[in-house]
């Protein structure tokens, strides 16, 4: 099936720098949402956007509705140990039940 | 508040036995709901997804198999496991929005 190209693949900062990942797709999205995995657990949803240049936050992390709707951005300022996990992103096109994932952003934080 | 369910947590089988995995929701109705499988340290795969009663899609051709007798209760089968089946299973559930909630997942370990 379809998968979004999310970069990059893994990150290993160091604890209170800013993270920054994306998601690109050659397919205009409606709904793009944003996912942290623990490992052994299912993912949690972080941040839904519906609207083309929407911006939203969640305590630390603001991520962007792309103006282009073919892609996706995921920022955590200040990073904390319990920001340790994969992200995800996931989109919705017009008219369609189900939602692509992208294949994930490995966070590690080096002592 | 709407929950989702999914058991068993872990399970080893051996090769050739078969498989049940399910998947219930509570506190919504009409549900689409979603089973993905996820290999070690990688991306989502939707493996079936049922917008209603009945009503499967089949993302990926494999020997695994899923039902929805009831409108809240998603069921992942297979006749004869292979050692390729090994994973994490995700049952998901979304309203008729587009924001994916999921179970807690099953480790499966075919020996």
């Amino acid at each position: 099936g379809q998968q979004l190209n999310q970069s990059p693949q893994s990150m290993f900062i160091q604890e209170g720098e800013d993270v920054s990942m994306n998601c690109t797709s050659s397919s205009i999205f409606n709904t793009w949402l944003w996912y942290k995995q623990d490992p052994g657990e299912g993912p949690v949803l972080l941040i839904a956007l519906y609207k083309a240049g929407e911006l939203t936050s969640n305590g630390r992390l603001t991520a962007q509705f792309g103006i282009t709707r073919k892609d996706s951005f995921l920022n955590i300022s200040a990073s904390i140990p319990s920001d340790v996990g994969i992200y995800f992103c996931a989109g919705q096109g017009f008219g369609n039940e189900k939602l692509t994932f992208g294949t994930g952003t490995r966070l590690t934080i080096i002592p | 508040s709407q929950t989702i369910h999914q058991w068993p947590a872990t399970l080893v089988q051996p090769v050739g036995s078969p498989l049940s995995l399910e998947c219930t929701v509570e506190g919504t109705s009409n549900p689409n709901l979603y089973w993905y499988r996820q290999a070690a340290g990688r991306g989502l795969q939707l493996l079936f997804y049922s917008v209603g009663i009945g009503q499967i899609s089949s993302e990926v051709p494999q020997n695994l198999s899923a039902s929805r007798p009831q409108d809240r209760q998603f069921i992942l089968s297979s006749k004869k496991l292979l050692l390729s089946d090994s994973g994490f299973y995700l049952c998901a559930w979304s309203g008729k929005g587009y924001e994916a909630f999921f179970g807690q997942g099953t480790r499966l370990t075919v020996v």
